[in-house]
């Protein structure tokens, strides 16, 4: 069993749509989450950077953490065609611990149609 | 300023052949991090440094793999005797310095082993 699972999709919802996407993952140590968002044959892109449990904003996205379910997801509200894009979630223990690396999801390939 | 910069941009080699990929990490960033994408297998760990050291190595997947960092800038990552299972995406990233857990990204060098 991966540390951190993500459904891979694909996904197509309609413009205007609220998008849902989440990861779990098992080991407890993870501290940071984040986000990122990768277009075809780019590399990936830093949306959203969370640290513990709880929420964050910025605008049209919005990330939560539960580490108590171990499930984090994210939100865009108002998908635009240019939101269309894998999506991955990544999380590590954080350098204070030594544990600097990223762990992550595979992926989740969203695509918006107009 | 300029972002993480990787080359080559695309690799095609031999069989046996060696590689060397190339990563310009963003200028005063002391952490760098080499990953690998595949088909099926998601953004992998392959080895962190920190300046000029790697304290983290546990991702190298085998002796074939090496890095180095030199002036705690520019790193190195080479593959001897390149089989056709290397063939993937090798994703560079840095970040500011311990205790800075967003990594950024560059573009990639997508390696492909005939």
């Amino acid at each position: 069993q991966k540390e951190v699972e993500q459904d891979p999709g694909p996904l197509s919802v309609p413009e205007g749509a609220i998008v849902s996407l989440n990861c779990t993952y098992s080991n407890s140590a993870f501290q940071y989450f984040m986000w990122y968002r990768q277009y075809s044959r780019k590399g990936p892109e830093l949306l959203m950077y969370t640290y513990s449990s709880g929420n964050k904003e910025d605008g049209r996205f919005t990330a939560q953490v539960d580490k108590s379910s171990k499930y984090i997801s994210l939100f865009i509200r108002d998908s635009q065609p240019s939101d269309s894009a894998t999506y991955l979630c990544a999380m590590s223990g954080g350098s204070n611990f030594g544990n600097e690396k990223l762990t992550f999801g595979t992926g989740t390939r969203l695509t918006i149609i107009p | 300023g300029a972002g993480v910069s990787q080359s080559p941009s695309n690799k095609v080699t031999e069989k046996g052949k060696d590689v060397e990929l190339r990563c310009d990490p963003i200028s005063g960033h002391t952490a760098l991090y080499w990953y690998r994408q595949s088909l099926g297998q998601g953004l992998e760990f392959l080895i962190y440094f920190q300046g000029n050291s790697a304290p983290d190595k546990s991702g190298l997947p085998s002796d074939r793999f090496s890095a180095e960092r030199t002036g705690g800038s520019v790193s190195t990552l080479t593959i001897q005797r390149t089989q056709q299972e290397d063939s993937a995406v090798y994703l560079c990233a840095s970040s500011a310095q311990r205790g800075q857990e967003t990594q950024y990204f560059g573009p990639g060098t997508r390696l492909l082993v005939l």
